[in-house]
């Protein structure tokens, strides 16, 4: 079955360290999304890419990181100048077009400090 | 640039009775419009979605959503609900300018009681 899956379900950081959120999809779709979701505040968009190669910040970038070089694949570096990690990260997908196609989200990565 | 305000945090409700959960949106240009419900620990989910044409837009488990272009609203209704629809559930819009970025409200959180 065709779907996004995020790895690790529960990832722990210690202070000073950068951790690195997977997310693979074989949806065979163009772009990518990263998502932070703390208690209250919905979703807010840390990083998205359009197409191989090429990403652009969401509203929250700082502290954050990603690389884009192959279609399926779209990791996100949490690292340690991001001073508050705590939160449920999301990844997801769609395709580009035209019709605006919704997107497809992964099961999220539950990110703790130590 | 958009916005979206989903007007309660809480919803709860007795099985079988309806509901209704509030999502109005503000933007200077035309968008698309979605439904997400989220499960406990889960990603999201597409409910349904507002394209264009008809405003009244059918969506999965019995979920339906009136498009109100001069309110700029958007609510979720369902005549009878379920325990099984005890979730969060987002709002969220996106301009019809070729980057898909969604902006999302802040979650209803639906809550059945037998």
């Amino acid at each position: 079955d065709g779907g996004i899956t995020q790895s690790p379900k529960y990832l722990f950081r210690k202070e000073g360290q950068n951790v690195t959120l997977s997310c693979e999809q074989n949806l065979n779709h163009d772009a990518m999304y990263w998502y932070r979701q703390d208690p209250g505040q919905g979703l807010r968009l840390i990083y998205y890419s359009q197409i191989v190669n090429d990403f652009q910040k969401g509203d929250i970038a700082e502290g954050y990181s990603v690389s884009r070089e192959k279609k399926e694949s779209f990791p996100l570096t949490v690292t340690s100048a991001q001073k508050n990690p705590t939160a449920f990260y999301l990844c997801a997908s769609s395709r580009q077009g035209i019709d605006n196609q919704p997107q497809h989200f992964g099961d999220g990565t539950r990110l703790s400090i130590l | 640039a958009q916005s979206v305000t989903q007007l309660d945090s809480q919803v709860p409700v007795f099985e079988e009775a309806p509901v209704e959960l509030r999502c109005n949106y503000s933007s200077s240009v035309s968008v698309y419009l979605f439904w997400y419900v989220q499960y406990p620990n889960q990603g999201l989910q597409l409910l349904l979605k507002y394209l264009s044409g008809s405003t009244l837009v059918k969506g999965i488990n019995g979920f339906e959503a009136e498009f109100n272009k001069s309110q700029t609203s958007f609510h979720l209704r369902k005549p009878s609900v379920h325990i099984s629809d005890t979730a969060e559930y987002f709002c969220a819009v996106s301009d019809n300018q070729g980057a898909q970025k969604l902006v999302f409200g802040q979650g209803t959180r639906l809550t059945i009681n037998p």
